[in-house]
């Protein structure tokens, strides 16, 4: 199974700053994915992340807020823009594995704080 | 837009004593559906996964869950527990390419 590496795994952060998640896959990837696990609630899946083009937004979620990059088939990064509380959260990156019918795997997270 | 329900949001159990977790989805189409587990501290994993067939999957950990199509309903099954499976699980439907659409998660916590 694929090797998943971010950073940070934790933030505090203070309101109105950003912060860029990093995300290292230790193999060739096709779909990288975004994803957001607010307290006490389900994944939500932020964006895909296309390798040499714009990222695709789920619904709610705008790329001014969580600018994406994906220069190769290996990393990613999201920024949290101008965060508040409520942007308090786990941000997980994932990958898919082969076709559509494969799994996900994950990356341990980075949880985020912001005061 | 697909939806995913877990109806349990804690539960506690006893060792040896037996688990069913309910999740039902919101899809009129074909699925694939799988189980995660986060164990306390370590990143999701997948526990099990149903793409087609038989509809009784079976998974690591003597973890099974059963499709049943006619009820939107992919619960997750365990004889006897342990307190090794203290964990969050999450179900999880995938109805389009790639996009996976996650439960709320249901906390397990077993009482060694």
């Amino acid at each position: 199974s694929a090797v998943i590496s971010q950073k940070p795994s934790r933030d505090i952060c203070q309101r109105g700053t950003s912060l860029t998640i990093q995300c290292q896959v230790d193999s060739q990837v096709t779909m990288m994915f975004w994803y957001r696990q607010q307290p006490g609630q389900s994944l939500t899946l932020i964006a895909t992340a296309n390798q040499g083009s714009e990222a695709t937004y789920e619904s709610g979620f705008v790329i001014d807020k969580f600018p994406i990059s994906r220069p190769n088939l290996t990393f990613s990064t999201l920024t949290v823009s101008n965060m508040s509380p409520e942007d308090s959260s786990i941000y997980l990156c994932s990958m898919a594995s082969g076709t559509n019918t494969g799994e996900l795997f994950f990356g341990e997270g980075s949880r985020l704080t912001v005061l | 837009a697909q939806s995913v329900s877990q109806h349990n949001h804690h539960v506690i159990l006893s060792e040896a004593a037996s688990l069913e977790l309910g999740c039902n989805y919101s899809y009129g189409g074909t699925v694939n559906l799988f189980w995660y587990v986060q164990y306390p501290g370590q990143h999701l994993q997948l526990l099990l996964k149903y793409f087609s067939g038989d509809p009784l999957v079976k998974g690591i950990k003597g973890f099974e869950a059963e499709f049943i199509k006619s009820k939107f309903s992919f619960n997750l099954r365990k004889p006897s527990v342990q307190w090794s499976d203290t964990a969050e699980y999450f179900c999880a439907v995938n109805a389009e390419f790639n996009k996976f659409y996650f439960g709320s998660g249901t906390k397990l916590n077993v009482k060694p």
